[in-house]
């Protein structure tokens, strides 16, 4: 049973362009999520986390929001740049005091290509 | 930020030999350290939780006696895949846990190292 799920395995958007990546879950112990961006041949890289008392968090040109109701939450990006063309992934984690423990469970991905 | 490396970066070795992973946090602390492995094209599944001192929590299905894993000090966990078979052929990758953050109120954050890629011929 898959909790964390990305949809769209890849999207292609031009650059300038917003790109938006969604992520759904159905853990509702979950309580940390977090975006992860990944090269291939390479580790992840932390790019920006929410915790479920927020419902935006919004870095340089990374916001990533967040639906509780609807379990649902999205990175945006923008303007898109050729560079960020790689995996995404979403992650999701609760605290040691819950179910869900500190573990991250991941989603499938969804490769991103911006086009210049 | 955190810096989390891996060695090696790659390995290539004979059907039934042992190979050692090694993870390192470098500019802070990590209590727990996690392994996952990915297949082509697929995400990242944790394989184990690795506690300082302690043994570490493997998940459903992956063998203990295969991937023994060490985490000998705040900064240092190391994996054994052991009788290596093709099929153990993957990407390895550890991540470790800064909890600095959420000491001071915010929230941990998982940060992962560069990835091992192992050939088993």
């Amino acid at each position: 049973d898959q909790q964390v799920k990305q949809n769209s395995p890849s999207l292609s958007v031009q650059e300038g362009r917003i790109s938006i990546l969604n992520c759904d879950y159905t853990n509702s112990m979950f309580d940390y999520f977090l975006w992860y961006k990944k090269y291939p041949a390479e580790g992840p890289t932390f790019l920006i986390s929410i915790s479920s008392i927020k419902d935006k968090n919004e870095d340089g040109r990374f916001t990533v929001f967040l639906n509780k109701s609807a379990k649902h939450l999205s990175l945006h990006i923008v303007p898109s740049q050729p560079g960020d063309s790689a995996v995404y992934f979403c992650a999701a984690s609760g605290h040691s005091n819950n179910n869900a423990g500190n573990m991250l469970t991941f989603g499938g991905g969804t490769r991103l290509m911006v086009k210049p | 930020g955190a810096v989390v490396s891996q060695h090696p970066s790659w390995v290539i070795c004979k059907s039934g030999t042992s190979v050692k992973i090694e993870c390192r946090s470098l500019d802070f602390q990590a209590t727990t350290m996690f392994w996952y492995r990915q297949f082509p094209k697929q995400s990242l599944m944790l394989m184990a939780t690795s506690n300082e001192g302690s043994k570490a929590t493997y998940e459903q299905g992956v063998e203990k006696d295969k991937f023994l894993i060490n985490h000998a000090s705040l900064t240092l966990s190391t994996l054994t895949v052991t009788s290596a078979h093709p099929e153990d052929s993957s990407f390895y990758i550890c991540s470790a846990r800064d909890v600095t953050p959420w000491l001071a109120g915010g929230v941990d954050t998982q940060y992962f190292g560069p990835g091992t890629r192992l050939t088993v011929l």
